[in-house]
């Protein structure tokens, strides 16, 4: 089991540039979540998926757009890059059959826009 | 809304000290309130939880207990080791949207440094 996995693990960007960031997760998860890490203020939940074929804006939604592919992945689409976004991004999952706010998440992709 | 405050960091301190991490919440019900670590390069991952007062969560020689009336979930431990040194973040479980799925919602974080 390799849990949630996620490319790339780092990047750097020019402004205005776009890019994806992949997820997937390999233990039959139903809900899935985009969080962005910065510093002094912990993560904040940019999207999540609660099944597959759903999508919902989290706290900071602007900027990006993510695709629930199927029940494994998830990805975070960033059309057009701004240094606002440099961040630490995480993707997780949850079995949520009965959420238990016990969630399993991946390494992160450290992003640098310049 | 509901919220999550952490004493700020850095925390430093001697190998087996004891440790206390504040956390203090804000929530128009009873959340669950849980404890997530991130070791250096790492994602976050549960340390411990507690579902409702009273509860004592505990996990590898950590503990926090959930204060009603106090509305505080702090975490401790008796005799850190150098291998605790990492990030660590007090949450409490929200309702996303209108559906049943929910949403945690996280503290700052404090950053543990332990010393040999």
């Amino acid at each position: 089991n390799a849990g949630v996995t996620q490319t790339p693990k780092f990047q750097v960007l020019k402004t205005g540039q776009s890019m994806t960031l992949q997820c997937a997760q390999d233990m039959n998860h139903n809900s899935m979540y985009w969080y962005r890490q910065d510093p002094g203020m912990g993560l904040r939940l940019i999207y999540y998926s609660a099944s597959e074929g759903t999508t919902d804006k989290g706290e900071v939604p602007n900027g990006y757009n993510v695709s629930r592919l199927n029940k494994r992945e998830f990805s975070l689409r960033l059309e057009s890059a701004a240094p606002s976004q440099t961040s630490v991004y995480f993707c997780a999952s949850s079995e949520d059959a009965a959420y238990s706010g016990r969630e399993y998440f991946g390494p992160g992709t450290r992003l640098l826009v310049l | 809304g509901n919220s999550v405050t952490q004493m700020e960091g850095p925390v430093t301190l001697s190998e087996e000290a004891f440790l206390t991490i504040n956390c203090t919440y804000t929530a128009t019900g009873y959340p669950s309130l849980f404890w997530y670590v991130q070791y250096p390069g790492e994602g976050l991952q549960l340390l411990l939880k507690a579902t409702k007062a009273d509860d004592k969560g505990s996990n590898k020689g950590f503990e926090a207990t959930y204060r009603k009336e106090t509305t505080s979930f702090h975490l401790e431990k008796g005799s850190v080791q150098v291998s605790d040194s990492a990030v660590y973040f007090c949450a409490l479980v929200d309702r996303l949207g209108s559906g049943s799925a929910r949403q945690l919602t996280f503290g700052s974080g404090t950053q543990l440094t332990v010393l040999p």
